[in-house]
């Protein structure tokens, strides 16, 4: 249990595009989802917090016009990067937490985004 | 706020040799721990975790970490490893007044294990 997915895997796109990355948890209710940016050879770091029916709430840095965060649903969480430039090339991470009491998060696959 | 040091980048070492990832953490309040590996292009699995209890925690294949809280680690060993056990490790904390929120993860150590 607690499998977490995330689609597309990859994509490329011009600059300039909007790209949505969705983030799925198959097999339970998330109440809570993450979106993490990974650069290569470096660590993971928290983009914002996403509760459903909520707003996102985003981490120092992170431009919310720029990643647009969608938690309409329990399972679902998406992950708009709008008016993509070369420099939004990264491995997006999402995760997702069952329940607040929960201690854990359980990752999904990344989505590996390169900008033209 | 909490920070995690992962004093290694590259540990390299010969299959069925043992292995130890270092991870130490800055906190000044209780903490939870926790050992991920990501293999490439793949997201992150989680290998074991500390929350309270026994100092030594045994994770899925192989792996085990001690916490010692008077040196502030949380090292991850395993006995004999594998060449499937190549792959990057990240050690996170999380502060339990927030739970699983506010995760710090590590820079990492990419572990190559040499046939």
């Amino acid at each position: 249990g607690a499998v977490v997915s995330q689609h597309p895997s990859w994509v490329i796109c011009k600059s300039g595009t909007s790209v949505k990355i969705e983030c799925r948890s198959l097999d339970f209710q998330a109440t809570t989802m993450f979106w993490y940016r990974q650069f290569p050879k470096q660590s993971l770091m928290l983009m914002a917090t996403s509760n459903e029916g909520s707003k996102a709430t985003y981490e120092q840095g992170v431009e919310k016009d720029k990643f647009l965060i969608n938690h309409a649903s329990l399972t679902l969480s998406t992950l708009t990067v709008t008016s993509a430039h070369p420099e939004d090339s990264s491995f997006y991470i999402c995760s997702a937490r069952r329940d607040r009491a929960e201690n854990e998060q359980f990752f999904g696959p990344g989505t590996r985004l390169t900008v033209l | 706020a909490q920070s995690v040091t992962q004093l290694d980048s590259q540990v390299p070492v010969f299959e069925e040799a043992p292995v130890e990832l270092r991870c130490n953490y800055s906190s000044s309040v209780s903490v939870y721990l926790f050992w991920y590996v990501q293999y490439p292009n793949q997201g992150l699995q989680l290998l074991l975790k500390y929350l309270s209890g026994s100092t030594l925690v045994k994770g899925i294949n192989g792996f085990e970490a001690e916490f010692n809280k008077s040196q502030t680690s949380f090292h991850l060993r395993k006995p004999s490893v594998h060449i499937s056990d190549t792959a990057e490790y990240f050690c996170a904390v999380s502060n339990p007044l927030t739970g699983a929120n506010n995760l710090f993860f590590g820079t990492g150590t990419r572990l190559t294990v040499i046939p």
